[in-house]
């Protein structure tokens, strides 16, 4: 059964600065891995989707790194803004079905 | 931007209640999913369609909780009757279909308090 850790649960830094975010998987057989971010009472809105064969996908500030062999991805986000305080959730996909298992999520607070 | 529609946004109820929430995927997409998520965790998956038919619902409460795609467009999650423990935010997803990038779209959800 995948598991998925997102570590820490919370994190608070300065804005401006560079952080990144960590996700660890336990089954490394997955079709892809999709990092959302979802602000309080709201739904998920999709970040960043890293296909299996792909190391890594940008968009704008954000990028996110997938290491299979390891089971981990992590999600770089550059200038951290106000604005980008939230929680971030990480999730895989597995072959055969396509079931997304999510992790827990780290909430993000970003400091003016 | 094409979206996933949920309503309503909020439900209270009372214990023993029945209530419904509906669904309508972004046009097109096959595959649809039910997802509840409890606050403070990750969202875990209840149900799955691909077209009309159910992919996988082994975590789907069914002495209480049904879900039905009838024409494999929209669809409604039922919970009947409500616990205590169904407080949550229900969340609708859609997507193409794996064959296609597998990425999948996510509704605001709905948010069920049960009193």
């Amino acid at each position: 059964k995948q598991e998925v850790t997102q570590i820490p649960a919370a994190l608070s830094v300065p804005e401006g600065e560079n952080l990144v975010l960590n996700c660890s998987f336990t089954d490394s057989a997955i079709y892809n891995l999709q990092w959302f971010r979802q602000d309080p009472g709201k739904g998920l809105t999709s970040l960043l989707l890293i296909q299996s064969s792909q190391r890594e996908q940008t968009s704008g500030r954000l990028n996110a790194s997938l290491d299979k062999s390891s089971g981990r991805s992590t999600l770089y986000i550059a200038a951290s803004q106000p604005g980008d305080s939230a929680t971030y959730l990480c999730a895989v996909k597995g072959f055969g079905n396509e079931k997304l298992t999510f992790g827990t999520g780290t909430r993000l607070t970003i400091i003016p | 931007e094409a979206e996933v529609a949920q309503s309503p946004r909020y439900k209270i109820t009372e214990k023993s209640q029945a209530v419904a929430f509906w669904c309508d995927p972004i046009s097109g997409h096959a595959t649809l999913y039910w997802y509840r998520q409890i606050l403070g965790q990750g969202p875990e998956l209840l149900v799955q369609f691909q077209d009309e038919s159910v992919v996988d619902d082994s975590q789907l409460p069914k002495d209480r909780f049904s879900a039905e795609r009838l024409k494999g467009v929209d669809s409604t999650l039922k919970i009947q009757p409500a616990e205590l423990g169904d407080s949550a935010m229900y969340l609708c997803a859609s997507g193409q279909g794996v064959s296609i990038t597998g990425e999948l779209f996510f509704g605001e959800g709905s948010r069920l308090t049960v009193l």
